[in-house]
């Protein structure tokens, strides 16, 4: 069946260090995939999203690329600050139901 | 994007007793989604609820312990009933929609039971 699996965390990185987040789907047909966030005590927020092989979501720095070949949507962010300290989960729509990676913790300390 | 309110934001219930949260939206919607959050997990989807139409559970969720209601295109409720300490999650809504079939969150509901 459908699913997406998340790069396991706590993830800890020093203010300015360069972020990664791996993401990898299963899906038949052509999702679409998306990278929410959830600061601490709130919901979710939509940070991006693709619809296609090759496109390339972007938002407040991260960037995330749709690759049908090695079904993967990484997620990237060249430097991150201690305010993208956040939960950020991986997802992805067929269009009759949405996935949810099972998220990975982020903490920037200064 | 719409913009989802919901209520209570947190509340803390004793076993036995139910809880009913609000949600609110913006704009008209057609499809409206209610998700658990347990703990430190991933979202759960509970049911879909379209308005004029009964709401489809997923599996491990049944009407009797989660009803819901759909009035209108603007609002929905969900009740945890006969509650217990096993229901101490968050419970968000959400609305689909939009070009490329992304969902819009609320900010959740922090249920704690006693």
């Amino acid at each position: 069946g459908d699913s997406v699996t998340q790069m396991e965390g706590p993830v800890t990185l020093s203010e300015e260090a360069f972020l990664t987040i791996n993401c990898t789907y299963t899906a038949t047909g052509y999702p679409s995939l998306f990278w929410y966030v959830q600061y601490p005590g709130e919901g979710l927020q939509l940070l991006l999203k693709a619809t296609k092989a090759d496109d390339k979501g972007s938002n407040k720095g991260f960037e995330a690329t749709y690759r049908k070949e090695t079904t993967s949507f990484h997620l990237e962010k060249g430097s991150v600050q201690v305010s993208d300290s956040a939960v950020y989960f991986c997802a992805l729509n067929t269009g009759n139901q949405f996935y949810f990676g099972t998220g990975t913790s982020l903490t920037v300390i200064p | 994007s719409a913009v989802i309110s919901q209520k209570p934001s947190r509340d803390i219930c004793q076993r036995g007793t139910s809880l009913t949260i609000q949600c609110q939206v913006d704009s008209q919607v057609t499809m409206m989604f209610w998700y658990r959050q347990q703990p430190g997990q991933s979202l759960t989807l509970i049911a879909t609820a379209n308005q004029g139409s009964e709401a489809t559970y997923e599996s491990g969720f049944v009407i009797d312990k989660f009803p819901i209601s759909r009035p209108n295109l603007t609002f929905s409720t969900l009740t945890v009933s006969n509650m217990s300490p096993e229901d101490s999650s968050i419970y968000l809504c959400s609305v689909g929609g939009g070009t490329y079939y992304e969902q819009y969150f609320g900010p959740g509901t922090r249920l704690t039971v006693t």
